[in-house]
């Protein structure tokens, strides 16, 4: 079966400071995969998501970058944080083929930012 | 418009309660539908697909009408464990994904 990696869970940082979330996925192969934010009290914010190796499509202009150096890894980071990035950060996946497949969540990293 | 509106609720409902909650949608060539779960701090998790015909899975049934471009969701017997908030997800094309900001149900002793 599948299942999908995140961590850390929680992370406090200060402002200024670098930020690096790390997501992997087992058990299947060639997956979409999606970096989502969601702030309190709030909806999903899609931010990046990937359909293959060095392939990211920015969906949001802000501080963060994503990267997919395997096939299964996906990278959320960031050279300066800002105290707007506090949130919950969760990385899904998905089959790559078709329209009928459902995303699938890690359990997500809520980030402070001090 | 947003492209997938929910009434946030919160849906407060004793145990034993039948509740539905319906999420509407903006996109008529959108194609896939789902319902996901989420808890307090906690992240989304699958529900149940939403097809044509309707489906059911226990207590929970799940309906799509096309035509008015709304999905729905019907929760009978409510536990207090069914507290949670509940988001509705459509899917234009494998890149677009929409997803509602989620309703609130909390069931009461």
């Amino acid at each position: 079966s599948q299942t999908i990696h995140q961590w850390p869970a929680t992370l406090v940082q200060p402002v200024g400071s670098p930020l690096s979330l790390e997501c992997t996925v087992e058990g299947t192969s060639n997956p979409n995969l999606y970096w989502y934010r969601q702030a309190a009290g709030r909806g999903l914010q899609l931010l990046f998501y990937s359909v293959g190796i060095g392939q990211i499509s920015s969906e949001v202009p802000q501080n963060l970058s994503a990267s997919r150096p395997q096939d299964r890894q996906f990278i959320l980071s960031s050279k300066k944080l800002l105290l707007s990035d506090s949130g919950f950060y969760l990385c899904a996946w998905s089959v790559r083929s078709g329209t009928n497949s459902p995303l699938h969540f890690g359990n997500g990293t809520r980030l402070t930012v001090t | 418009r947003k492209e997938v509106e929910q009434d946030p609720g919160p849906f407060n409902v004793p145990e034993g309660a039948t509740v539905a909650f319906n999420c509407t949608y903006s996109n008529s060539a959108s194609q896939s539908f789902f319902w996901y779960r989420q808890d307090c701090r906690k992240e989304p998790k699958l529900l149940m697909s939403v097809y044509s015909s309707g489906n059911e899975d226990g207590r929970f049934t799940a309906q799509l009408n096309r035509a008015s471009q709304y999905i729905s969701l019907l929760i009978r017997d409510s536990k207090l464990s069914d507290s949670a908030t509940y988001l509705c997800v459509v899917i234009a094309t494998w890149t677009e994904f929409y997803f509602g900001s989620g309703t609130k149900l909390n069931v009461k002793p």
